[in-house]
Parts: structure tokens; sequence; C-alpha cells
């Protein structure tokens, strides 16, 4: 059971916007930075949206983050096929002293 | 850029000791957090610890007893040690350059845990 919740699937069609979820609680996503990785078949996560809402450089704005309270939402608008990957949210637990990760969520573009 | 590469044996005994390597290129590696992450096939990341600018070091409370992350700088790298595998440490195990996120990650090594 992982401290930061997502939902284990969502699915959308090519073009659409899908939002991906993370709950979490006031000792890691409400008073610390959340950060999303999209993780490709068989490769490493990579970086998709870091300190709540900003995307690294080569990232395209169709890829946004935000945060309210004790969650944060993915958001991935103009849907394409190569976006269909597992998602992560990330945060630093200051209960835990360590950083958890949700359990993932499976992007598919139908 | 930054590079990381991690390197080490791919089986180990059940109650033996995993030890794995993550070769730092493009940066020296006291100027930044250095971390392990893992994620058992089909399943989560799960993160395992960091190493500090300074050496301190923090682990996930679920491995504290077993595991140690250790930095060599004179080799530029930093290494992971757990103890007393069970067939529950089999996964892929990633190093990252450690922060308030995590950019940069090696491409991981697939460890098994098997007889």
């Amino acid at each position: 059971q992982s401290v930061l919740t997502q939902p284990p699937s969502v699915s959308a069609a090519p073009g659409q916007k899908v939002t991906i979820s993370c709950s979490g609680s006031s000792s890691n996503i409400e008073n610390n930075y959340v950060s999303w990785y999209q993780q490709l078949p068989g490769t490493a996560p990579k970086l998709l949206i870091y300190e709540n809402n900003k995307r690294p450089s080569g990232i395209p704005d169709r890829f946004s983050g935000s945060k309210s309270g004790t969650s944060a939402t993915l958001g991935i608008t103009g849907l394409q096929t190569g976006d269909e990957a597992d998602y992560y949210c990330g945060a630093w637990d200051s209960s835990l002293s360590a950083w958890v990760f949700g359990g993932g969520t499976k992007l598919t573009v139908l | 850029q930054v590079q990381l590469q991690e390197s080490g044996p791919g089986l180990v005994k059940p109650s033996e000791t995993l030890s794995l390597t993550c070769t730092v290129s493009g940066a020296s590696i006291s100027s930044f957090y250095w971390s392990w992450i893992r994620q058992p096939p089909g399943k989560a990341l799960e993160w395992i610890g960091y190493i500090s600018d300074t050496g301190n070091t923090i682990y996930t409370p679920s491995l504290r007893s077993r595991v140690t992350i250790s930095v060599d700088t004179s080799k530029n790298h930093f290494s992971l040690r757990l103890t007393s595998v069970t067939t529950a440490d089999t996964a892929v195990y990633y190093c990252a350059r450690a922060s308030y996120y995590y950019a940069i990650w090696g491409q991981g090594i697939l460890v098994t845990v098997s007889s």
C-alpha cells in the first residue's frame, strides 16, 4: 500500500485530455513539493513535472501539474499513442523522513 | 551532461548481500545528493534512500536495518549494500541524482534473488 494514492489506470482517446490524481496527506503533498514521472515500458522513469507545476526543458506544455491541499494532479492534453505509459507521483514525507512514490497509474490511449 | 550507470551482479542468492555501484559522469559526486530507487517486476517504484554531499544518509524505514549507501569520491561513484536478501528484493535497481525531484536516472539493473 503506497503512501500516495493514484488510480491504477486511466484511459482516453487520442487528442483528448486526461487527468491523473495523487492523494496524500499534510506530511507529504500538502507541505512539500510534488513531482511526476513518466515510465515507458522497459525504460527508466523520466521527470515530467517538478516543484508541483514546473516542466523541465524539453517537456511539452501538453503536460501540466497542479496541487491543492493534500492532492496533486497531472494533466495531459492532446493525447498521443506515445503517451501510453505508467505515471508516478512522488514527494518527500516529513513524518517518515523518506521519499514516497504513488502506486502508479497506467495510461491507455484508446 | 550528467550520466549515471549502475553495475553489479544480476543474480544474488537468498540470505546473501546485494552490492551495486553507480558511476557518475559529467558531475562531481561531492556536489549533490544521490539516491537508490528500486522497482519489483510489475510493481511501483520504491525509494531506498539517499546520501548527501556531506555523507549523511537517510533510508526508507522498511529497509533501514539492512541497507547502506556509501560514496567513493576518488572513483566518483556511490554504492548500495543490502544484506540478508530474499526473493522480495528481486527488482530493477535505479540510481538517481536526488533533489526535491529526480531529474537524472541511470538505466537500471535487474537483480534477481534466487538460489
